[in-house]
């Protein structure tokens, strides 16, 4: 069935510091969805990408979503102790049911 | 409008019991999905329900099984309760269904099997 990896699993930076993670699809992705956990919470959507080479930007956070549709980042700009928690991507799967990335978990050094 | 509502928060069973877990979606969402996630596993996809009928189901044994009952609300159901059943249980409502639509997740059930 489809797949969606996220890499990395971990980040650990430094305030202020750069962050980006990625998503890798194995089939092309009608859409793809960003979600945020903060640690102890629960997922909270952050985005939805649908055009082939889409960029959308939220303040610190722009999101990419590839050409060929098989693959999205999310990159933070001069990252703050509000970002940490874990990030996921999320692709329709079989049958249109969502499939989740192993998300990645971002903690950030003051 | 108020979010999606999850009882109870915490729940602590023993092995070979059954549990009984409930998701509130917003109003006006039709599609209930449910989700596992342990440390080690991520999230992973349980069912899926939209106006009262399964529509997706993931990998999980047939202990797991879930309703939606006419005004969108779900619950699940695990029998025989195993320790490697102990994780956070997520509910997200969705307007129409999941993959085209973003999830609105409630702040999950926290069971723990001993």
């Amino acid at each position: 069935g489809q797949q969606v990896m996220q890499i990395p699993q971990y980040q650990h930076v430094q305030e202020g510091e750069d962050f980006t993670t990625y998503c890798n699809s194995s089939t092309t992705l009608s859409n793809i969805q960003w979600y945020k956990q903060r640690p102890g919470g629960h997922p909270v959507f952050l985005i939805q990408l649908v055009k082939s080479g889409e960029v959308k930007k939220q303040k610190r956070l722009t999101f990419q979503f590839g050409e060929a549709k098989k693959n999205s980042s999310l990159h933070i700009t001069a990252t703050q102790t509000t970002d940490v928690g874990t990030y996921f991507c999320a692709g329709p799967g079989n049958a249109g049911k969502s499939t989740f990335g192993d998300g990645t978990t971002l903690t950030v050094k003051p | 409008k108020a979010g999606v509502t999850q009882t109870p928060r915490y729940l602590i069973k023993t092995r070979g019991q059954q549990v009984t877990l409930s998701c509130s979606p917003i109003s006006g969402h039709r599609s209930v999905s449910w989700y596992q996630q342990t440390p080690g596993q991520g999230l992973q996809f349980l069912f899926e329900y939209f106006s009262e009928t399964q529509r997706n189901k993931g990998n999980f044994p047939g202990r797991f099984s879930g309703r939606q009952f006419s005004n969108s609300r779900s619950e699940m159901n695990v029998s025989t309760l195993e320790l490697g059943d102990s994780a956070l249980y997520l509910c997200a409502s969705s307007l129409v269904g999941t993959g085209a639509y973003e999830q609105y997740f409630g702040p999950g059930t926290r069971l723990t099997v001993t």
